[in-house]
């Protein structure tokens, strides 16, 4: 089974610009989630999905945004970036909700904001 | 608030012996407890996860025990070896909501 896929692994953009970023959950998984990973914050919980609703969401702000498709793909969009906005992005996906079942990472998408 | 410690921060251990990382929550509701272990230029893979009607959970060179009363639980890996060489992450689960990681513990095996 294909684990967890994220395009593209790596970005660099200019602050101002907008991003988006894409996820392939393991085959049969329905629900993502999104992390962003940074060596002083370590993993910080961005929002989750299941069956294209999200679920929950944590404390970023709304120029970060998220969609889940019928085939429960999933992107990630950041506007008007910003330069604290360079981290590792990390999609995990989990059979059910993920409080019933293990999250799987996929590599993640380095992104760098200049 | 929602929050889990995670100690050390760094631990460096001779090949052969063994290692401990500990954490500790605050959610008393907390339920489920995974442990990842992250390699350089990957994402965290889960190695081994408990519930809470479980005290120990073992796989091979690698167990978690759970004290839920004191609210923390702890990674054993016993006979250590440098490919164990990795980032350390605890997780707990905040109601049914999400999971809340550690700040993550950087082991370093040496031969």
């Amino acid at each position: 089974k294909a684990g967890v896929t994220q395009t593209p692994r790596y970005l660099i953009k200019t602050r101002g610009q907008q991003v988006t970023l894409s996820c392939s959950p393991i085959s049969g998984h329905r629900s993502v989630s999104w992390y962003q990973q940074t060596p002083g914050q370590g993993l910080q919980f961005l929002f989750e999905y299941f069956s294209e609703t999200q679920r929950n969401k944590g404390n970023f702000p709304g120029r970060f945004s998220g969609r889940q498709f019928s085939n429960s793909r999933s992107e990630m969009n950041v506007s008007t970036l910003e330069l604290g906005d360079s981290a590792l992005y990390l999609c995990a996906s989990s059979f059910d909700a993920w409080g019933n079942s293990p999250l799987h990472f996929g590599n993640g998408t380095r992104l760098t904001v200049t | 608030g929602e929050n889990v410690e995670q100690h050390p921060s760094t631990l460096s251990v001779q090949e052969g012996d063994s290692a401990v990382i500990k954490c500790t929550y605050s959610d008393s509701a907390s339920n489920y407890f995974p442990w990842y272990k992250q390699e350089l230029g990957k994402g965290p893979q889960l190695i081994i996860d408990i519930r809470s009607n479980v005290g120990e959970k073992k796989d091979q060179r690698i167990a978690v025990t759970l004290n839920k009363t004191a609210k923390h639980f702890s990674l054993h890996i016993t006979e250590t070896q440098p490919e164990d060489s990795a980032v350390y992450f605890c997780a707990a689960s905040m109601g049914t909501d999400k999971l809340i990681f550690g700040t993550g513990t950087r082991l370093q095996v040496f031969p």
